[in-house]
């Protein structure tokens, strides 16, 4: 059974810092691995897909990577900024179609 | 065409009643899933469709859950006899299938609260 583990829980930085999350994932036979975003009391907003054949992938300041072997994924965000405050969830598609997340990382960037 | 969208974005319902949520997906997609989110917790799988076909139920959906995609457009999600802990944010999401590519699209959510 999969299981997805996201590190740290919460984070909170100064406008402006690099940062990066964590995400860990004990099945290396994913299909791909898909980060979210999430706001309070919303949905969830699709920021990256990685396929299992691709290193990483890029979205303006974001950056994705995928390291299938030691099962982990990092998300990279440059320059933050205030409104990236939200919890990011990370998702990995064991190739049954479902998503198994992990909690989230709780990001404040505060200004 | 905007998204996934969901109705109601909120229920708060007294226990053992019953309760029926909406969610239409984003046009053409052919896939559409349910997921529970508790507070503090990631999505969990419930169940999904292809088409109008339900290929799979996670364990987690109990005999007093059921969900229908008549055509293959929208879909509802039924809890019989609800329970307190049955409150949770109910998270449609769906995708259009294309060899590899499959990315889910999310709906805002439907909060169920059970009193």
């Amino acid at each position: 059974k999969q299981e997805v583990t996201q590190i740290p829980a919460a984070l909170s930085v100064p406008e402006g810092e690099n940062l990066v999350l964590n995400c860990s994932f004990t099945d290396s036979a994913i299909y791909n691995l898909q980060w979210f975003r999430q706001d309070p009391g919303k949905g969830l907003t699709s920021l990256l897909l990685i396929q299992s054949s691709q290193r990483e992938q890029t979205s303006g300041r974001l950056n994705a990577s995928l390291d299938k072997s030691s099962g982990r994924s990092t998300l990279y965000i440059a320059a933050s900024q205030p409104g990236d405050s939200a919890t990011y969830l990370c998702a990995a598609n064991s190739g049954y179609s479902t998503l198994t997340f992990g909690k989230g990382t709780m990001l404040l960037v505060s200004p | 065409d905007t998204g996934v969208s969901q109705n109601p974005r909120h229920k708060i319902t007294k226990r053992g009643q019953n309760v029926t949520f909406r969610c239409d997906p984003i046009s053409e997609h052919n896939r559409l899933y349910w997921y529970r989110q508790t507070l503090g917790q990631g999505p969990e799988f419930l169940t999904y469709f292809q088409n109008e076909a339900q290929l799979e139920k996670s364990r987690l959906l109990s005999d007093r859950f059921s969900a229908e995609r008549p055509k293959g457009s929208f879909s509802t999600l039924e809890i019989q006899r609800t329970e307190q802990g049955d409150s949770a944010m109910y998270l449609c999401a769906s995708s259009l299938l294309r060899a590899t590519q499959e990315t889910q699209y999310f709906g805002p959510g439907t909060r169920l609260l059970v009193l």
